[in-house]
């Protein structure tokens, strides 16, 4: 099974780098996938981390330590249009998510 | 990137009928579809995941008989409600995934299912 961890909510100013730590506890292991989901809409696809380290693409970056369990999804120079639900998915060979943090990005 | 497409996007119906949805992989071979279902301000809860000719596996606390799960073809999965209760009523959404490695899942749209 799965046991997936993140906090709930976080809330930052434009401008601002906001940090989401994930921990996870999976039987199989292939992989760690971030997601963003805006209310109403499917998720869409932000990172794949295989390999610990960290994978920088604009301003998310992700990292990975598998001996840890534990990624972190950092997002830079906050934009409003980033107030989302940040989705945390380490896949087992079937992809089950996280409750999600909801960042909420204030003026 | 790849596209899947999730039909209908909204569907209402009354309670005691079957809803079918269906989520197809435009331009790639899907082998492997999960199910989720959301419900307001919650995260996905992963149902099922479908390999294609195979029997879909479910999760714990998901009745098979009431989520018919069938993945007949690499481009095609199909989820159908059946004997839907208000109780039903939620987001649902699936997603497909080639079975390469290193490749992320794609999201269908998702159906809106309301049951009066």
């Amino acid at each position: 099974g799965q046991n997936i961890d993140q906090p709930t909510e976080m809330t930052a100013t434009e401008g601002a780098i906001v940090q989401i730590n994930c921990t996870y506890q999976t039987s199989g292991f292939n992989g760690l996938f971030w997601y963003q989901q805006h209310a109403g809409e499917a998720p869409t696809f932000l990172s794949y981390n295989v390999l610990d380290g960290l994978e920088e693409k604009g301003r998310f970056s992700s990292f990975l330590s598998r001996s840890k369990g534990y990624s972190y999804l950092l997002l830079k120079e906050l934009q409003m249009k980033d107030s989302a639900s940040y989705l945390c998915a380490p896949n087992d060979y079937k992809l089950s998510f996280g409750a999600g943090t909801t960042v909420t990005v204030r003026a | 990137g790849a596209v899947v497409s999730q039909h209908p996007s909204r569907v209402i119906c009354k309670s005691g009928t079957s809803v079918k949805i269906e989520c197809r992989s435009l331009d790639f071979q899907a082998t492997t579809m999960f199910w989720y279902r959301q419900f307001p301000k919650k995260s996905l809860m992963l149902m099922a995941t479908s390999n294609e000719g195979s029997k879909a596996t479910y999760e714990q606390g998901v009745e098979k008989d009431k989520f018919l799960i069938n993945h007949a073809s690499l481009t095609l999965s199909t989820l159908t409600v059946t004997s839907a209760h208000p109780e039903d009523s939620s987001f649902y959404i699936c997603s497909a995934m080639t079975g390469q490695a290193n490749t992320e899942a794609f999201f269908g749209q998702g159906t809106r299912l309301t049951v009066v």
